[in-house]
Order: C-alpha cells, then structure tokens, then sequence
C-alpha cells in the first residue's frame, strides 16, 4: 500500500525553538508538499519539492525552510518557532505532475 | 495565492439525503479534485476530473466541472452517516511543476 508517514502526531514546542517535521514516503514519488491547516483557512501550501534538493516556495513560506537531501524524505523546518505557527502541517507526496496527492495523517504542533 | 472557496462552509443533512458541495477556483487548470478529511486526520482522494470533462461518477459520487465558470460540484447521493468529514476541492496549477491549491473546504454532517 501507498505510505506517507509523518514522525510525530503531535508535538510540543517553546516560542524561540527550531522545530523540524519530518515527512517519509515510499512512493519513490518525485513531488512532495508542505500544508498547513488551520480553521476557516483550509490548507495553505507552505513549500514545494519537485526533486531532491529542488524546492519551490508556497504561498506562505516566510518563517519556514525545507530539506529534501534523499527522494523519500521532505523536511519541514521552523528556524525559531512563533506561537503563530502553532497549526496542523501535513505532508503529501505525488508520483507525476498533475496527479493525485497522497497524505500523511498530520502533525498538530502547538508553540507555547 | 489562487486559493479556492467551497461553498457552503458547513452542511448538515439528514441520512439518506444528497448532499451538494460547490467549489470555485482563479486560474487555468488541467484537472480538479476533490479530496474527504476525516477529523484530525490526513486527506484522502476521491476523484479527479479533466478539464475537458464536464462530469463524471464514482459510486456515490458526482461531479461536474464548468472552465468557463471556474466552478465545480460535488454531488453525494443517498448519504450515509459515514460521510461525515470535511471536503475540499484542489487545482494543480497549470504548467510548470504544478503546484496544488487546496481550497477552504465544506464540513459535512450526515445525522443518522
């Protein structure tokens, strides 16, 4: 079966912290992507990988950064976490352009 | 951003009653999706329709496309209380590397 895992389901942090999500898919899918959920908002594309090291930015990217060193694995990095980042960040994998997006199950964050 | 819109926000209806979710999007596109979240969790595909296509079922499931609108429907007849989840339509950019924008998403609530 098709398998996108998210490391942790939920996470804790402290305003100030470098908080790293990590996002593994083994799809062997070139395409992978960063949202962030939050209510009424919907989901937001926060950064874009198309092939390793390749990235893209989304449409909110300030405040965060990516890492995509191997094919099956898209990190999501806050330098300097913020209370309003506190949110639900899902990661999704894609196997060609234009495709259907396969999800992880999510990973709430809350920054305290 | 070309984030879409859903509409409604929110839908409650009774078991065994259809439910319609419209959803309206910016830019070109070569496809649409809708996509079910269940609560807390990860999305998970349901359809994707061609922008050559005007409609097209799966099972329960309808759904139209109209370009020169930049509109779309989601139809689910004889719902079940299982239907109960949030649904969003996503648009892969057009050229490029195809980006995905989520749109805002419908809460449905199918009361048994």
């Amino acid at each position: 079966d098709v398998k996108v895992t998210q490391s942790s389901r939920y996470l804790v942090k402290r305003t100030g912290e470098k908080v790293f999500l990590e996002c593994v898919q083994d799809m062997d899918h070139e395409n992978m992507f960063w949202y962030r959920q939050d209510p009424g908002l919907g989901l937001r594309l926060i950064y874009f990988s198309y092939d390793v090291k390749m990235k893209e930015k989304g449409d909110i990217p300030e405040g965060y950064s990516v890492s995509r060193e191997k094919k099956e694995r898209f990190s999501l990095i806050l330098e300097s976490a913020s209370t309003n980042q506190t949110s639900m960040y899902l990661c999704a994998g894609r196997e060609t352009s234009g495709e259907k997006l396969f999800f992880g199950s999510g990973t709430q964050l809350s920054v305290l | 951003s070309q984030q879409g819109e859903e509409d409604p926000q929110a839908l409650s209806i009774q078991e065994g009653e259809n439910a319609t979710m419209n959803c309206s999007y910016k830019t070109s596109i070569n496809n649409l999706q809708w996509y079910r979240q269940n609560s807390g969790r990860g999305l998970v595909h349901l359809i994707l329709i061609r922008s050559n296509e005007r409609e097209k079922h799966s099972g329960r499931l309808r759904v139209t496309l109209d370009t020169s609108k930049k509109s779309s429907s989601l139809l689910i007849t004889a719902s079940r209380a299982a239907d109960t989840a949030s649904y969003f339509c996503a648009t892969p950019n057009s050229g490029g590397y195809q980006k995905v924008t989520f749109g805002t998403g419908t809460k449905l609530q199918v009361i048994p």
